[in-house]
């Protein structure tokens, strides 16, 4: 099992750029999440789904972050655009009905 | 909404010395977990306890799952520096819910 796995580790982008963050589930998993990590704020869940479909996306910041599950296996999240204080690690994490989550190892985005 | 307040928030201890951190809640879970992000990477599950009481050991550490459902400890035992990195409690209220997590604890440890 490879476990969660995100893209890219990290990205450096100007203001304004489009910015796209990937994340492929474990397979069987039927829970995608999309966590934003900063030292101010900590974890902060942003969006998640439950067999593809977004359940509460009430922790997306603003219009301008959106997150796409095609299909059990892909996600991605979309910051258009980008501002520096969107500079954040952000996580994917899945998981089955029980148990805990399952993180990916991150995005580190940086926004200049 | 719950809340899950996690202490002490930071700790830089000298290798060999015990650790202990907590979490407490407002309102009752059915399941606590704890979790640890090394540097760079994601936080990983450590350990779950699913009743309360529950008292379980994973090698140095030993979690456990109080009583009034409200609360959770880890410790870990003789620290050693591969222990450095954020510890995290996270509860949930049933299956298919969702983790609420606490604000973390940062584990420093000098050789």
């Amino acid at each position: 099992d490879a476990g969660v796995i995100q893209s890219p580790r990290h990205e450096v982008t100007e203001m304004g750029q489009e910015v796209t963050l990937r994340c492929k589930p474990i397979s069987g998993h039927n829970s995608l999440f999309w966590y934003r990590q900063t030292m101010m704020r900590g974890l902060e869940l942003l969006i998640y789904f439950n067999n593809n479909v977004p359940i509460d996306d009430s922790g997306m910041p603003e219009d301008r972050f959106s997150a796409k599950m095609p299909n059990a296996s892909f996600s991605t999240l979309k910051i258009q655009p980008s501002e520096p204080r969107d500079s954040a690690v952000y996580f994917c994490a899945s998981s089955f009905t029980e148990g805990g989550y399952t993180f990916g190892s991150g995005t580190r985005l940086t926004v200049v | 909404g719950q809340q899950l307040n996690q202490s002490p928030q930071s700790m830089f201890i000298q290798e060999g010395e015990d650790v202990s951190m907590n979490c407490t809640s407002s309102s009752i879970f059915n399941t606590w977990l704890w979790y640890k992000q090394d540097p760079g990477e994601g936080p990983v599950l450590l350990i779950a306890l699913y009743k309360a009481g529950e008292l379980t050991s994973n090698g140095r550490l030993t979690a456990q799952f109080g009583i009034t459902r409200k609360d959770s400890f880890l410790n870990i035992s003789a620290s050693i520096p591969s222990d450095v990195g954020i510890y995290f409690c996270a509860g949930q209220l049933g299956a298919g819910n969702m983790l609420t997590f606490g604000g973390g604890t940062r584990l420093m440890v000098k050789p």
